[in-house]
């Protein structure tokens, strides 16, 4: 079954370092995601990507967040400079379009996440 | 604003005694209702999505329903490979692809 790849599984970084997260979604889907869950809270979600630009993002998404999608395979999460409370899962998902018609029975696959630990 | 509540917090089950996850949910226009099934230190693993009220999807000891406020998961004669944080998430329209998920069910079952 396809899968969502996540690298690095666990990053320990000093605050204020930048660190780049890396993800290879499902290949024929179009829909890229990132989401976070703080230890013991909620997924939320952080930003959606289509078409080569972000097409939407959170309050929580501000300046210090990228994200890119450098080739045909990697869509990558940057944090410019790392903050404490920016410890938590970051997880990527992917999911193709609805193209209309009877509803597939499609969900959005998340990747094994990868924990990002800031001290 | 868009919120997803869960019910319990908490589950402990004996092996085969069956239960029910809940799943309320305030979204002005559901896209579609979402479950899913975490195990510590993984990433969401997706089991359903749902449309419409009175539908209901079926997967080995799991069943999913959905009324115009609330979904339930049916878990019937659970065994303790079914541990897991049971994750519900809601899409509203308005032109949004995000999930919008609720806290969780931590559910143990014992042999």
């Amino acid at each position: 079954e396809p899968e969502v790849t996540q690298t690095p599984s666990h990053q320990v970084t000093q605050m204020g370092q930048e660190v780049i997260l890396r993800c290879v979604p499902i290949s024929n889907h179009l829909y890229f995601y990132w989401y976070r869950q703080i230890l013991g809270q909620k997924v939320e979600f952080l930003v959606s990507f289509y078409n080569n630009e972000i097409s939407e993002k959170s309050e929580i998404f501000d300046d210090q967040f990228s994200v890119e999608r450098p080739d045909g395979s990697n869509f990558t999460l940057k944090i410019r400079s790392t903050k404490l409370e920016d410890s938590a899962m970051y997880f990527c998902a992917s999911s193709t379009p609805w193209s209309g018609g009877s509803p597939p029975n499609y969900g959005y696959t998340f990747g094994s996440g990868t924990r990002l630990t800031v001290v | 604003e868009d919120q997803v509540t869960q019910s319990p917090e908490a589950l402990r089950l004996q092996e085969g005694e069956s239960s029910s996850l809940n799943c309320s949910y305030t979204v002005s226009g559901l896209r579609g209702l979402f479950w899913y099934r975490q195990d510590p230190g993984k990433g969401p693993e997706f089991l359903f999505t749902l449309y419409s009220a009175g539908e209901e999807k079926e997967k080995e000891r799991l069943k999913a329903t959905l009324t115009k406020k609330e979904s339930f998961l049916h878990i019937t004669a659970p065994k303790p490979e079914d541990s897991a944080t049971y994750l519900c998430a809601v899409q509203a329209p308005r032109n949004t692809d995000k999930l919008i998920f609720g806290t969780g069910t931590r559910l143990q079952v014992f042999p």
